[in-house]
């Protein structure tokens, strides 16, 4: 069993709703982590909080809008999105420690399909 | 599902040494990536390389699919390239290898 959960796991929405993906790890962690992974494309990193301060945001569309309420919870909020958004969105989480940080670790991902 | 194992768990090297990391799969691999998470916790892709051999600079990968691994060679290591490596498979699921941990030494 995965210490990161991602909800829900399936996702299909059209291009005018809004719709939020949920990410929770149980590991203790204090930074968290979005990945777009696009068919034959290589993983993208999207956000990185790291002390529940955003410290990355690598040219996301507005249109995504991430939430870290919390060092374990983590929300990727969507709305307007475009057929090409259409990906699997994994969520991440690692410890700040002295030098750098532990490994990551990763959610099972969210299906997202965009109609 | 496929599994993914990675070896060494962890190396240590001096600076200049040249370095091989190994991926071993339980099935065949479609869409295998090499992934380098640096001591900041950025992931780094490497390499998408499915079958066949790919080289960038001091960096080249190796997959053989037919015998189920791939390769990643570092030559002439710097200590920029401590951290640890990650291989990886899948488009609908990503099954991560458990990565090994490359500590360069100056």
């Amino acid at each position: 069993e995965t210490g990161v959960t991602q909800t829900p796991r399936h996702l299909v929405m059209g291009m005018t709703n809004k719709k939020s993906l949920k990410c929770e790890q149980h590991l203790g962690h204090n930074a968290m982590y979005w990945y777009k992974q696009s068919a034959k494309k290589p993983l993208e990193l999207m956000f990185v909080y790291s002390l529940e301060e955003r410290v990355e945001n690598n040219s996301v569309p507005s249109r995504f809008s991430p939430e870290c309420p919390n060092s374990s919870h983590l929300f990727l909020h969507l709305h307007t999105l475009q057929p090409e958004d259409s990906a699997l969105y994994l969520c991440a989480s690692s410890q700040v420690i002295s030098g750098g940080y532990s490994p990551l670790h990763f959610g099972n991902g969210t299906r997202l399909t965009v109609t | 599902g496929i599994q993914v194992e990675q070896s060494p768990p962890d190396l240590i090297l001096q600076e200049g040494a040249n370095s091989t990391l190994r991926c071993n799969f339980s099935d065949s691999v479609n869409n295998l990536q090499w992934f380098h998470q640096n001591p900041w916790g950025q992931l780094i892709n490497l390499f998408y390389i499915p079958s066949g051999t790919k080289q960038n600079g001091r960096l080249s990968a190796t997959t053989v699919a037919t015998e189920r691994y791939s390769l990643l060679y570092i030559s002439s290591s710097q200590t920029t390239d401590s951290g640890v490596y990650f291989c990886v498979e899948g488009a609908q699921k990503l099954v991560f290898g458990q990565g090994t941990r490359l500590t360069i030494n100056p």
